[in-house]
């Protein structure tokens, strides 16, 4: 059983498409994070929810989008993709915000052709 | 401001020990996490230090200096399966991670 799962693990799409990126856990943690690591292997985070709730919104062009129909879920839907977001997506969760004990997804590689 | 730095790249023979360095600034500073990443993977955790000192699990050790945000990695008994990218990363508020460019390792026979 994976705990964290995110759909597609590849994603190549053309400059101006809208895609949607899926993440479920199953590990009943109330907190999700989505973080991008971009072609310099840095990683940032770009969003967390608790129990449904935005709790952190980094400084991310308002193209995208999280949401977060209950807290097993956070999705990651992008407008107008770009070249520059091409990346590798991971998704995250904690128990709450107060726990540290992450536990990361495997990943979706966009690709912006 | 939000610094996190260490090494790009370093190299060492199989067998041997490596010392991974991190520096970090960070306002609301809540702990320093060494993830340890392979290529197309996603990261896993190695270790997580909040308080100053020493913190051994096995062939993996980390430490943590508070006062001089600083914190290292240490890594025994090389094996060449440690081949792979080691990330510091520093815990703020909210349960924010803050991550460094990472550190590739490269192990030789």
């Amino acid at each position: 059983d994976t705990a964290v799962s995110q759909t597609p693990k590849y994603l190549v799409t053309q400059m101006g498409n809208d895609k949607s990126i899926k993440c479920e856990q199953n590990l009943g943690h109330d907190t999700m994070y989505w973080y991008k690591q971009d072609s310099k292997k840095f990683l940032k985070i770009m969003f967390s929810y608790n129990n449904k709730e935005l709790i952190i919104n980094e400084t991310v062009p308002n193209r995208f989008s999280p949401k977060s129909p209950d807290k097993a879920h956070l999705n990651l839907h992008i407008n107008s993709l770009e070249l520059g977001d091409s990346a590798v997506y991971f998704c995250a969760s904690s128990q709450d915000f107060d726990s540290y004990g992450y536990t990361f997804g495997s990943g979706t590689r966009l690709t912006v052709v | 401001g939000q610094n996190i730095d260490q090494p790009t790249e370093m190299t060492a023979t199989e067998g041997a020990i490596v010392q991974i360095n991190c520096t970090y600034q960070t306002s609301g500073f809540n702990g320093l996490f060494w993830y340890q990443q392979h290529a197309g993977e996603a990261p896993t955790f190695l270790s997580y230090n909040v308080l100053d000192g020493l913190e051994e699990k096995g062939r993996f050790s980390s430490f943590l200096s508070r006062s001089k945000g600083y914190s290292y990695l240490l890594l025994k008994e090389l094996q060449m399966k440690d081949s792979a990218s080691y990330l510091c990363a520093a815990r703020g508020g909210y349960n924010k991670l803050i991550f460094g460019a990472g550190t590739r390792l490269a192990v030789h026979p």
